[in-house]
């Protein structure tokens, strides 16, 4: 149990369409992650957020956006929903963000599938 | 860009140790971690090697050498539990991770 927890759990959602996910850190970790990841690869990164400040971003397009809230929690938004956008998405909180020594703690996931 | 190279997958019987290597390619380096994740779970922490060396944890075990941009992962006395995906990576990019089966 790490104290981050994702929902929902499952989504299921039309191509074109709006999607938000969220996520709940643990508390006190400044720094929350997102990631995508698709079956048998490894997480890529999308983007981090410190202190709501964006901090960071993978080579995902704009239509992936987020949000983090001074409560531990962040969302992650997805516009304009294309069929290989259907993956598990994680997020991961930590002390400190990016290049520091830090232990990311993962939440369960959302798989999120796109017809 | 930043990039890291494992193996796509390793089996091995009970009781056995495996090796996981690990090469990377970053701008910018702080440190290689390691993560297991089983089918269906999340990644969880296993350990984290900010400097070169062996670092213990139980029975697993990585190393690091930085003017190699090299790592491994060693898992001792293998345990059905432990068949999963393992993950290096230079945070916030990730390995393509590396499947272990375990057999009895």
């Amino acid at each position: 149990e790490t104290g981050v927890t994702q929902s929902p759990t499952h989504l299921i959602k039309t191509r074109g369409q709006q999607v938000t996910l969220r996520c709940s850190s643990q508390s006190g970790h400044n720094t929350v992650s997102w990631y995508q990841q698709a079956l048998g690869q490894g997480p890529q990164f999308i983007f981090q957020y410190y202190r709501e400040e964006e901090n960071g971003r993978g080579n995902f397009p704009p239509r992936f956006s987020g949000l983090q809230f001074p409560n531990y929690s962040s969302e992650l938004n997805v516009n304009a929903l294309e069929l290989d956008d259907s993956a598990l998405y994680l997020c991961a909180s930590s002390l400190y963000s990016i290049g520091r020594d830090t232990e990311a703690f993962f939440g369960q996931g959302t798989r999120l599938t796109v017809v | 860009g930043q990039s890291l190279e494992q193996p796509s997958e390793v089996t091995a019987v009970e009781g056995a140790i495996v090796q996981i290597n690990c090469t990377y390619q970053t701008s910018g380096f702080y440190g290689l971690s390691w993560y297991q994740q089983h089918d269906g779970g999340a990644p969880t922490f296993l350990s984290y090697n900010g400097l070169d060396g062996l670092e213990e944890t139980g029975r697993f075990s990585s190393f690091l050498s930085r003017s190699d941009s090299y790592g491994y992962l060693l898992l001792q006395e293998l345990q059905m539990k432990d068949s999963a995906s393992y993950f290096c990576a230079v945070e916030p990019t990730f390995g393509g991770g590396t499947r272990v089966l375990v057999k009895p």
